[in-house]
């Protein structure tokens, strides 16, 4: 049973450089998303996908790209890191159909990102 | 605009104790879902209970209970018998209905004191 799982777990990168968070989940799942988690603050939606093909921003995309060229995978790739990206980020999925679903949001266990 | 408000940034309850955590959200859909998530040190988001707004009754699993008054909108969450592992970051959420917008609260720092 791995759900959601996201790699890298731990990642140090300096000013200016890029990098791709990894996202799969293997549940089926249609929607898929990208959180941010800032010290002591809630989540914030960066992007999500509501299939395959089909992605788009949430509250805070600047400085983010996603795609999603299959059901299973969510990557989010960091253009150009600046220290204000640093922050702890979630993929999560969660499966609805004609409205219909549980509704829960899967969580994959988050990926601490440090930009100096 | 859809909100989720957690008025209460920490709490502390005593081992064995009872804390319910309050959860008030604003809305104008008849059809939605609450959830109460739980994040513990290990920072991975876990779901603690969910509720159907259609649903009167209100949702329990084992100590976890939860208080839905959809009039007045409120989602209150009880902890019965609080245990050490029981301390956690607990965000309130919500999502309408066939749509993709989870709305999360600021959570609520729950202590437990031994």
């Amino acid at each position: 049973n791995a759900g959601v799982t996201q790699t890298p777990k731990f990642r140090i990168l300096k000013i200016g450089q890029s990098m791709t968070l990894q996202c799969t989940q293997d549940m089926n799942h249609n929607y898929m998303y990208w959180y941010r988690q800032d010290p002591g603050m809630g989540l914030k939606l960066i992007y999500y996908s509501v299939g395959a093909g089909i992605t788009d921003k949430g509250e805070v995309p600047n400085g983010y790209n996603v795609s999603r060229s299959t059901t299973e995978d969510f990557p989010l790739r960091l253009e150009l890191a600046a220290p204000s990206q640093t922050s702890v980020y979630f993929c999560a999925s969660s499966y609805w159909s004609g409205g219909l679903g549980t509704g829960e949001l899967f969580f994959g266990e988050g990926s601490r990102l440090t930009v100096l | 605009a859809q909100t989720v408000t957690q008025s209460q940034p920490e709490m502390s309850v005593q081992e064995a104790e009872t804390v319910t955590l309050s959860c008030t959200y604003d809305t104008s859909e008849s059809d939605y879902y609450l959830f109460w998530y739980k994040q513990p040190p290990s920072r991975q988001m876990i779901l603690v209970i969910r509720q159907e707004a259609y649903k009167q009754q209100n949702a329990t699993e084992n100590r976890f209970s939860v208080n839905f008054q959809k009039a007045a909108k409120s989602f209150s969450l009880k902890i019965s018998d609080s245990q050490l592992g029981d301390a956690a970051m607990y965000f309130c959420a919500y999502i309408a209905s066939g749509t993709y917008k989870y709305i999360f609260g600021t959570g609520t720092r729950l202590k437990v004191l031994a």
